[in-house]
């Protein structure tokens, strides 16, 4: 069964520290996509990246930057230098490539809680 | 902004009631889903429409019900609630079929649902 863990629970650092936040998932399917959401204390899920099991390179945006690693079975997230605006709750989600009678559903995390303070 | 938009942003019902939550979709999204999120946890996939049929479900009884409007909007119905049911309830588009998982979820707000 597919499942998604994020082990941290919560996380603090100071501004300006480099924070990574640890996503393992496991599939049985060959075709699948991962993801990762923020969602800060307003409750609304923001969208922050979607990669397919197929392409393994590690991407950057800005502060933030995405490790793939199929081997482990890891998605892990950075920011780099973090701000206090950072400060959320972050989920890693887990989508198979088959159409199943679950349709299409995005499994998530329990999220890790990251606090940056000034 | 997304532009998925959900009422009401709160909403506070007694155990037994019926409750009607709403969300509307971009335009173009053909596909909705709605998840469950109790507090402390990750949202969990309550079921999913595309074109106003049903498209998949997660593991919730049937007293969870949903509809989907030709002009992007959608509900989904709590009968007879719990206490457990309390919850914040998301609502996410997808601008395509949603099949094979390639489509981006874009969710709203929420509704923040409270059984007493």
């Amino acid at each position: 069964a597919q499942k998604v863990t994020q082990a941290q629970t919560e996380i603090s650092v100071v501004e300006k520290e480099d924070v990574t936040l640890d996503c393992v998932y496991e599939t049985r399917d060959t075709t699948y996509y991962l993801f990762w959401y923020k969602q800060p204390p307003s409750g609304e899920l923001v969208f922050l990246i979607r990669r397919n099991s197929f392409d393994e390179q590690n991407e950057i945006s800005g502060r933030y930057s995405w490790n793939f690693q199929k081997s482990t079975s890891s998605f892990n997230f950075t920011i780099t230098a973090s701000q206090v605006v950072d400060s959320a709750v972050y989920f890693c989600a887990l989508s198979e490539g088959t159409v199943n009678q679950a349709g299409t559903a995005l499994i998530f995390g329990k999220g890790t809680t990251l606090s940056v303070s000034s | 902004e997304t532009g998925v938009t959900q009422s009401p942003t709160h909403l506070i019902k007694t155990r037994g009631q019926q409750v009607t939550l709403r969300c509307s979709s971009q335009s173009g999204h053909n596909t909705v889903s709605w998840y469950q999120q109790a507090l402390g946890q990750g949202p969990q996939f309550i079921f999913q429409y595309y074109r106003e049929e049903e498209n998949g479900r997660g593991n919730f009884p049937p007293r969870f019900s949903g509809l989907q409007f030709p002009n992007y909007s959608s509900e989904l119905n709590v009968n007879a609630l719990e206490l457990d049911d309390s919850a914040l309830y998301l609502c996410a588009s997808t601008p395509g079929r949603g099949s094979l998982g390639t489509d981006t979820q874009y969710f709203g707000p929420g509704t923040r649902l409270t059984v007493l």
